[in-house]
């Protein structure tokens, strides 16, 4: 398998544009978590899906962040409006039980 | 207050010393996770421990609930396992469900 595959790697943007993260989990996995990571506030998670149902949204920073996972196979993080605070590194990594993380998109967000 | 906290938060070692990083959680929780996060910045779930203790290779993790604290060891370390350490925990309550918590991460740079 070739792990969890996330797209784009780096994303750079403008304020006010709309941005739509990518992830893949691993064939089999019944878990998908995205997180985010910056230097202030280190990994946080956003929200995470089982069975494609999402389960826990509570991290999500506001109702700019939107998360789908239509099949078992992907899933995407949406910021809509994109700010500059938004930038950082976005993981996503699926489970069944241990986790395993994507590669991490880094968005920039000016 | 953060419900996990990690110490030390930076730590330099010599090649082959005895490395132990700690986490300490405030929660009740379900499981707790060794995370290793390498400078190129991705991440690998060491452990994923509810109770006792784990080996892999020259990787140890206890942990001991009663405490609410875990410990991750490095023995015989090497160059490569520089990296930051993040301790995780999963806490499940009836009013809140599933929480996740994380700790700010061990810096750890081993000389060689």
């Amino acid at each position: 398998d070739a792990g969890v595959i996330q797209s784009p790697r780096h994303e750079v943007t403008e304020m006010g544009q709309e941005v739509t993260l990518r992830c893949k989990p691993i064939s089999g996995h019944d878990y998908l978590f995205w997180y985010r990571q910056t230097m202030m506030r280190g990994l946080e998670l956003l929200i995470y899906f089982n069975n494609n149902v999402p389960i826990d949204d509570s991290g999500m920073p506001e109702d700019r962040f939107s998360a789908k996972m239509p099949n078992a196979s992907f899933s995407t993080l949406k910021i809509q409006p994109s700010e500059p605070r938004d930038s950082a590194v976005y993981f996503c990594a699926s489970s069944n039980r241990e986790q395993f993380f994507g590669p991490g998109t880094r968005l920039t967000v000016l | 207050k953060n419900e996990v906290e990690q110490s030390p938060q930076n730590l330099t070692a010599q090649e082959g010393e005895f490395i132990t990083i700690n986490c300490s959680y405030s929660v009740g929780i379900s499981a707790l996770h060794w995370l290793q996060q390498h400078p190129g910045g991705g991440i690998v779930s060491l452990f994923m421990l509810s109770s006792g203790k784990k080996k892999h290779g020259r990787l140890i993790a206890t942990i001991n609930i009663q405490e609410k604290h875990s410990s991750l060891h490095i023995t015989a370390s090497h160059p490569r396992d520089s990296a930051v350490y993040i301790c995780a925990v999963r806490s499940e309550s009836v009013a809140t469900g599933n929480q996740f918590y994380f700790g700010t991460g061990t810096s750890l740079t081993v000389i060689p």
